[in-house]
């Protein structure tokens, strides 16, 4: 199994650009999650869904949007970029909800200048 | 009380030592409590579940204290290969997905 997958690893945007970073997870768990941490803080939860169809927002969802067509497949689309929205993002998925351990994918470094 | 604190750290110790980090939750009603692991520029990782009462696994140690809602990690005879941030993580309760994530304790173990 190759867990949680995430495209791409790195990526600069120009203000103003838009960009979807992928996540892809094997494991047929049912809770995907996008959060983003940056430097000295704790993981910010933007949005989470339980399953194919069903998304709902974190603590930080303004800037974001999200899809779950799948159970796999879980996009983070960032329409508009903002020097605010560089962050290193990190997907992740468990099986069912808070009480399970979670799965991290390897991240995506995002920088926009 | 912020929701999930760490100590700020860093910590720095030589090989051998014994290190502790200490978590504090602002929610009694909280039900379930992780210690992630996570190496420089990677992704988080579950170094273990946290039960009512203590658990251990190999050289590491962790309790819950619901009276005073805190919780530790205790590293016994350092290895350096446990250089990492330690992240306490506590489902606050009210919500059945969401974690809360502390900012991490940076450890660093010299030989």
């Amino acid at each position: 199994n190759a867990g949680v997958t995430q495209t791409p690893k790195f990526r600069i945007l120009k203000i103003g650009q838009s960009m979807t970073l992928q996540c892809t997870q094997d494991m047929n768990h049912n809770y995907m999650y996008w959060y983003r941490q940056d430097p000295g803080m704790g993981l910010k939860l933007i949005y989470y869904s339980v399953g194919a169809g069903i998304t709902d927002k974190g603590e930080v969802p303004n800037g974001y949007n999200v899809s779950r067509s799948t159970t796999e497949d879980f996009p983070l689309r960032l329409e508009l970029a903002a020097p605010s929205q560089t962050s290193v993002y990190f997907c992740a998925s468990s099986r069912q909800g808070g009480s399970e351990t979670q799965y991290f994918g390897p991240g995506t470094r995002l920088l926009v200048l | 009380r912020k929701e999930v604190e760490q100590d700020p750290g860093p910590f720095n110790v030589p090989e051998g030592a014994t290190v502790a980090f200490n978590c504090t939750y602002s929610n009694s009603a909280s039900q379930s409590f992780f210690w992630y692991r996570q190496d420089c520029r990677k992704e988080p990782k579950l170094l273990m579940s946290v039960y009512s009462s203590g658990n251990e696994d190999g050289r590491f140690t962790a309790q819950l204290n619901r009276a005073s809602q805190y919780i530790s990690l205790l590293i016994r005879d350092s290895k350096l290969s446990d250089s990492a941030t330690y992240l306490c993580v506590v489902n606050l309760g009210g919500s059945n997905y969401k974690l809360t994530f502390g900012k991490g304790t940076l450890l660093t173990v010299n030989p």
